[in-house]
């Protein structure tokens, strides 16, 4: 079955980085596209990037756009989000979820997710 | 950026009855529209996609409507485990955008 596994969450300081990595099995990986949503304690659904199966087209959210990057190793079936000059703003809860196509826009599996603290 | 807006914010239900959900588009997003549930402490699930295909595995009971703006998602008969949170995403534009959520509660 889908299983989307997220981890290299934390505490860290503003300005700080961090890497957060999403490993995926039962499917055929290099097929879809891949997204990675967030949910701040206690708010609503934030939409943060998105990768393409080929890896090709990226997108992100404006408030992350610059500091954040979105990548892909179809060989080992996993995806990275490194993020940079982390803020406060940045707290949440970081889900990676699996596109329903190459690019269809549809988030059909999502993993359980992995927490990310921003704080001094 | 295409702005969601779902309502009611809390919306309170007795089992067996029907809920009704709303989320407008601040512009057209033709039927590119999708529906999720979530509860406490899980991930969310995909319901509903291009505004009223169910997604796999979904009961019945959950039907989706609308296109341009103005979209509902209908659970016919409540059961037990359908009181969670649910979201709308548009996906017609970028950046993808969602709505803030409606709480379906036991009434």
């Amino acid at each position: 079955q889908v299983q989307l596994v997220e981890s290299g969450g934390g505490v860290v300081q503003p300005g700080e980085s961090l890497r957060l990595s999403c490993a995926a099995s039962g499917f055929t990986f290099s097929t879809y596209a891949i997204h990675w949503v967030r949910q701040a304690p206690g708010k609503g659904l934030e939409w943060v990037a998105f990768i393409r199966s080929d890896g090709s087209i990226r997108q992100y959210a404006d408030s992350v756009k610059g500091r954040f990057t979105i990548s892909r190793d179809n060989s080992q079936n996993t995806l990275s989000l490194h993020m940079n000059s982390l803020r406060v703003e940045d707290t949440a809860m970081y889900y990676c979820a699996k596109d329903l196509g190459a690019e269809w826009l549809m988030l059909d599996y999502w993993g359980q997710g992995t927490l990310v603290t921003v704080s001094s | 950026e295409i702005v969601m807006t779902q309502s009611p914010a809390t919306l309170s239900v007795s089992p067996g009855e029907r809920a009704t959900l709303s989320c407008r588009a601040s512009q057209s997003v033709r039927t590119n529209l999708a529906w999720y549930q979530q509860k406490p402490g899980q991930a969310p699930r995909l319901l509903i996609y291009g505004a009223s295909t169910r997604a796999t595995g979904i009961p019945a009971r959950f039907s989706g409507s609308g296109s341009g703006t103005e979209f509902t998602l209908t659970i016919s008969s409540l059961q037990s485990e359908d009181f969670a949170v649910y979201y709308c995403q548009q996906y017609n534009n970028w950046p993808l955008t969602f709505g803030g959520g409606t709480k379906v509660e036991i009434k």
